[in-house]
């Protein structure tokens, strides 16, 4: 068990629909990191918070959002959703940035499939 | 920008064959240096981990030595068992660039009994 805690496990939606992925990070990790995970695209990073503020951004589309709140948990917001945004989110959690060489936990992940 | 390659998969092999992944890198300073496995159904977990050159991380009976000249930090392991049937990612991170952790594409290992 890493820690990390990501709901909901699985989620089948309808393409055109708005879904909210949630994470909560290990117990006094600052930064929370979130990927996705497709079956011919590997591990894509999409986006970074660090104490609440926005990091670093990687391949995030537009359609998708994402926000720290201040007890720390992370959700990432999917909204009009298409065939390809399928795939698994991984959410995970870090001590912090500058303070350790950058281990990340990682929580089971988010299974969307949008039908 | 920082990248990590890995070899292409899947692999499959017989119970106890060695094994080698190979991961290079590119990256403008001094990353530290990872390998995560993700079992079926489960998310990623950090199997071992360089911080610096000619470091070498080991765990579980895999290894990998942190090679500045060839920029590579290729996974072994002697012997292999069918519970190493996983995913295997290589993966750097930077200080400079905020520790964002730059993936491979994974490489896909079946062991056979």
């Amino acid at each position: 068990d890493s820690g990390v805690t990501q709901t909901p496990k699985h989620l089948i939606t309808a393409t055109g629909q708005r879904v909210t992925l949630r994470c909560s990070p290990r117990s006094g990790d600052l930064s929370v990191y979130w990927y996705q995970q497709s079956l011919d695209q590997g591990l894509q990073f999409l986006i970074q918070y660090y104490n609440g503020e926005e990091r670093a951004k990687g391949n995030i589309l537009e359609r998708f959002s994402a926000q720290q709140f201040p007890d720390l948990h992370s959700e990432l917001n999917l909204s009009s959703l298409e065939l390809g945004d399928s795939a698994l989110y991984f959410c995970a959690s870090s001590v912090g940035t500058g303070k350790n060489t950058g281990e990340l936990f990682f929580g089971e992940g988010s299974r969307l499939t949008v039908l | 920008g920082d990248s990590v390659t890995q070899m292409e998969g899947p692999v499959t092999l017989s119970e106890e064959a060695c094994l080698t992944i190979n991961c290079t890198y590119t990256a403008t300073g001094y990353p530290s240096l990872f390998w995560y496995v993700q079992y079926p159904g489960e998310g990623l977990q950090l199997l071992l981990k360089a911080t610096k050159a000619d470091d070498k991380g080991s765990n579980k009976g895999f290894e990998a030595t942190y090679r500045k000249e060839t920029t590579s930090f290729h996974l072994e392991k002697g012997s292999v068992q069918v519970s190493d049937s996983a995913v295997y990612f290589c993966a750097l991170s930077e200080f400079h660039n905020n520790n964002d952790m730059r993936f491979g594409a994974g490489t896909r290992l079946t062991v056979k009994p």
